[in-house]
């Protein structure tokens, strides 16, 4: 079965740190790798998104990617309180599948 | 902007019931989804579905069933909803291999 693993959380860190979230894959096919922030009782939103080897940065956002590592993260700079959220690792395989970790619920203190 | 619409914001059914889920997208997507969340254990893929009339089994088809006669429309089958069934079901739908897009979810509980 293919697995989609994060840091279990929950997370906290003072306002303004680095928060840094991280997700393992078991399926070496994987093809595309997403991150997600869901905030409480609304639907998953796309963050980031990376299909190749190295960094990927958005704004306050970057996102890793170590295919042979099958690893992948999240680093969010410079945290804000409106970061507090879960946030989902999700893989695509190559047969279009999409499968989701379990989330790490992050929250940023004031 | 993308939409996904999920037929029912809540729904409240009974143990034996046949339930269906309707999930409807309006950007051609190939790829459309059935998860169920519960707390703790993220977004679980119940079935997918690739092309029309397509699917494919997620981690967690027993249960449930899916029907894709057009390609905007993607249904969840309960074939006999019973209580551990009682969960959130979010439909998403995504172009091949890209990012999925999330409907509102529906929070089906069943008694």
């Amino acid at each position: 079965q293919k697995e989609v693993e994060q840091n279990s959380g929950p997370l906290s860190v003072p306002e303004g740190a680095i928060a840094s979230l991280n997700c393992t894959y078991s399926d070496r096919g994987s093809q595309s790798f997403f991150w997600y922030r869901q905030y409480s009782g609304k639907s998953p939103e796309l963050i980031m998104f990376i299909y190749s080897n190295g960094d990927k940065e958005d704004g306050r956002f970057t996102a890793q990617l170590n295919k042979a590592s099958q690893y992948v993260s999240l680093l969010i700079r410079d945290s804000q309180p409106s970061d507090s959220a879960t946030y989902l690792c999700a893989v695509r395989g190559n047969n279009n599948d999409m499968r989701f970790g379990a989330g790490t619920r992050l929250t940023v203190k004031p | 902007d993308v939409k996904v619409t999920q037929s029912s914001r809540y729904l409240v059914k009974r143990t034996g019931e046949k339930v269906f889920l309707e999930c409807v997208q309006d950007m051609d997507h190939e790829n459309m989804f059935w998860y169920r969340q519960d707390p703790g254990l993220g977004l679980r893929l119940i079935y997918f579905s690739y092309d029309v009339k397509m699917k494919e089994k997620g981690d967690i088809p027993e249960g449930y069933s899916v029907s894709r006669e057009k390609k905007e429309r993607f249904s969840l089958i309960l074939e006999s909803a019973s209580t551990n069934q009682t969960s959130m079901y979010l439909c998403a739908s995504s172009p091949r291999l890209t990012e999925a897009f999330f409907g509102q979810g529906t929070r089906l509980t069943v008694v």
